[in-house]
């Protein structure tokens, strides 16, 4: 298993602004993914955090509104850009060792855009 | 393409009885892990239980058992001698090309006493 914590756990921002998310891990990890749980729905994969290199993002998902960087395997960031008020959700990252194996999330980030 | 289908918006149990929350998939890949989590109010989402494709027996994690029917493509989580902290929402969710999870609509288990 692996302890994950993230930073902030909630915020409320304006629209139009920016907030980036922390995702922290205490053992290097293969993979690292970011999730959106927006209110009253499921988990919805954002996109792959990629060590070293670019994320690689799902259907309906761009870089320029959710820019993430994984500067080494502990460690990942997810920037929610130009916020309004429809990315109020919770964000989630999680990790996994390859192999489609057992898959652990942080506790997540509340995020409210008024 | 992989989805998942929890058909039961809710359910309620009485204290310390066992409950069954159902779960169906689909997917073309031979290989995939299927899991349960649960999220209470504070949003976090718990592993409970992991089950591969290729496993032969049902997994099973203290008062949580996965009844795992390949042929019928069914993963039910049960979960015997309910608490009233068992009171949360479970998602059924499916691992697919390198980890990536794909989750069900959810079913919210209330444990009365």
């Amino acid at each position: 298993s692996a302890v994950i914590s993230q930073k902030p756990s909630r915020d409320i921002c304006q629209r139009g602004t920016s907030l980036t998310i922390q995702c922290q891990v205490d053992s290097q990890v293969t993979m690292m993914f970011w999730y959106r749980q927006q209110p009253g729905q499921s988990l919805t994969l954002i996109a792959t955090a990629n060590q070293g290199s670019e994320a690689t993002y799902e259907s309906g998902f761009v870089i320029d509104k959710f820019p993430i960087s994984r500067p080494n395997l502990t460690f990942s960031t997810l920037t929610v850009s130009n916020m309004s008020p429809e990315d109020s959700s919770i964000y989630l990252c999680s990790v996994g060792f390859g192999g489609l194996y057992e898959q652990y999330f942080g506790p997540g980030t509340r995020l409210t855009v008024t | 393409a992989q989805k998942i289908t929890q058909t039961q918006p809710g359910m309620f149990v009485q204290e310390k009885e066992a409950v069954t929350l159902d779960c169906t998939y689909d997917t073309s890949d031979q290989s995939y892990g299927l899991f349960w989590y649960k999220q209470p109010s504070s949003g976090e989402m718990i592993f409970l239980i992991y089950q591969g494709s290729y496993d032969e027996q049902n997994a099973t994690e203290g008062r949580y058992s996965l009844n795992f029917q390949k042929a019928r493509k069914s993963a039910n989580l049960v979960i015997s001698a309910s608490q009233l902290g068992d009171s949360a929402m479970y998602f059924c969710a499916m691992s697919y090309n390198t980890d990536k999870l794909i989750f069900g609509t959810g079913t919210r288990l209330q444990v009365f006493p």
